[in-house]
């Protein structure tokens, strides 16, 4: 059956980075592209972009653009994001999804809780 | 990219009928029949109830269904049930990106 489950919560402080991983089981890793989406606190989802998993080609949404990193380890069926030099307005949980289709997003993780605080 | 507009909150008594609407613009929603509906519950991740605008994944209950007019989805829940209580984001596809919609509370009285 398919499976996604992400890493841990991170509590980091302003300035410093986080790297949150997404492990897929269950399916052919590479036939799929996994995506990205954002959940701030008592907030609505916002699509944060997608990795192709076959060419490893990132494609980022407006606002994701610059210190969001998205990478792949094909050999692991891991997808990482990379959040640099962290800002308070970054704590939220971030969820990993599979696209079964266009916008059709099937499989989820369970989530990553990001607290960026002092 | 704002997000696709849909009312804060909807409510009804268990067995009733609710509709959730999710409107966008001809870019997005009225330009691709590709919207999504998904439901989530507090603490958890979110869940995929419709996509291709009509289609339900094995295990949704027929209960839930969808339909697309012009630039507005809509998703109905008939036969409300206590266990529908949660959130609802519709989504679509617009091109090369995807957009969410601003969420609805559905409250079972």
């Amino acid at each position: 059956q398919v499976q996604v489950v992400q890493s841990g919560s991170e509590l980091k402080k302003p300035g410093t980075s986080v790297k949150v991983s997404c492990k897929a089981s269950g399916y052919t890793f590479t036939s799929y592209s996994m995506n990205w989406v954002r959940q701030a606190p008592g907030q609505g989802l916002e699509w944060m972009g997608w990795i192709n998993s076959k060419t490893g080609k990132p494609t980022y949404a407006q606002g994701f653009t610059g210190r969001f990193v998205f990478s792949l380890d094909t050999s692991v069926s891991t997808a990482y994001l990379q959040i640099i030099s962290l800002r308070a307005e970054d704590t939220a949980v971030y969820y990993c999804t599979r696209d079964g289709a266009l916008a059709t997003y099937d499989y989820w993780g369970q989530g990553t809780l990001v607290t960026v605080s002092s | 990219q704002s997000a696709l507009t849909q009312p804060r909150s909807v409510s009804g008594s268990p067995g009733q009928s609710i509709a959730i609407s999710c409107t966008g613009t001809s870019s997005d929603v009225g330009g691709y029949n590709y919207v999504s509906w998904y439901q989530q519950h507090p603490g958890k991740a979110p869940r995929l109830m419709i996509y291709d605008v009509t289609k339900r994944p094995s295990g949704v209950p027929d209960r839930f269904s969808g339909s697309k007019s012009g630039n507005t989805a809509s998703l109905t829940i008939s036969g409300l049930q206590a266990e529908d209580e949660a959130d609802y984001y519709c989504c679509s596809n617009a091109g090369w990106y995807s957009i969410f919609g601003t969420g609805t509370k559905v409250t079972v009285l």
